[in-house]
């Protein structure tokens, strides 16, 4: 079974620039989440979608930030425009409502530096 | 706001002891509990999960949970310098409000 997959792995931009990533979850999973993990510490959910649905995105700064779903499948996760503090690994899981225990399964991450 | 809290560590322990791993977490209404490792420059794996008041063991590592007390805590038998990494506690109320704790960073001495 393939795992999730995130791309790119890594981007530098300048601040005030815009930047997107990209998921692709594990096949058959419903959930899909979207992580924000800033050097030494643990990760802060940024988004979380059900199908195609957003189910929390209280922690997301919209002014800055937007994510979707489209077709309850692969997600994309904006910022524009960056700032410096936006540097950081954002993660990307997914879980299956089959788990009922939630278990969330993590895609490698984008290293963002924001210069 | 909802927290969950972790020793930052470092925690050193001898290869073969018991490496214990604590968490608390401040939402009563938190039903599931999660571990994970993560190694330098990866991304975390689930190790174990846990719903109900106890233990649950899988192969060298116990998770144990005390709802009365917000307490969740993972045991590490047989420590390996493999196992050295962060360990993340993690914690959700029916699959929301998913919170992960800082991370407690263990040390395994050869």
């Amino acid at each position: 079974e393939a795992g999730v997959a995130q791309s790119p792995r890594y981007k530098i931009i300048e601040k005030r620039q815009s930047v997107a990533f990209w998921c692709n979850p594990i096949s058959g999973h419903a959930t899909l989440y979207w992580y924000q993990q800033i050097l030494g510490q643990g990760p802060k959910l940024l988004i979380q979608f059900q199908n195609n649905g957003v189910v929390d995105d209280s922690q997301l700064p919209k002014d800055r930030f937007s994510a979707e779903r489209l077709k309850g499948v692969d997600s994309t996760l904006k910022i524009q425009p960056a700032k410096l503090e936006d540097s950081a690994v954002y993660l990307c899981a997914s879980s299956s409502p089959a788990s009922a225990d939630y278990e969330q399964y993590f895609g490698p991450g984008t290293r963002l530096t924001v210069t | 706001q909802k927290e969950v809290e972790q020793n930052s560590g470092p925690l050193s322990v001898p290869e073969g002891a018991i490496a214990s791993l604590n968490c608390t977490y401040s939402d009563r209404g938190s039903q599931s509990f999660f571990w994970y490792r993560q190694y330098s420059g990866k991304s975390p794996e689930l190790i174990m999960s846990i719903y109900s008041n106890g233990d649950k063991e899988d192969g060298r590592f116990t998770a144990q949970l005390n709802k009365a007390s917000q307490y969740v805590s993972l045991l590490i038998r047989d420590s390996q310098p493999s196992d050295s990494a962060t360990y993340l506690c993690a914690v959700n109320n029916y699959g929301q409000n998913f919170v992960f704790g800082p991370g407690t960073r263990l040390s395994v001495l050869p």
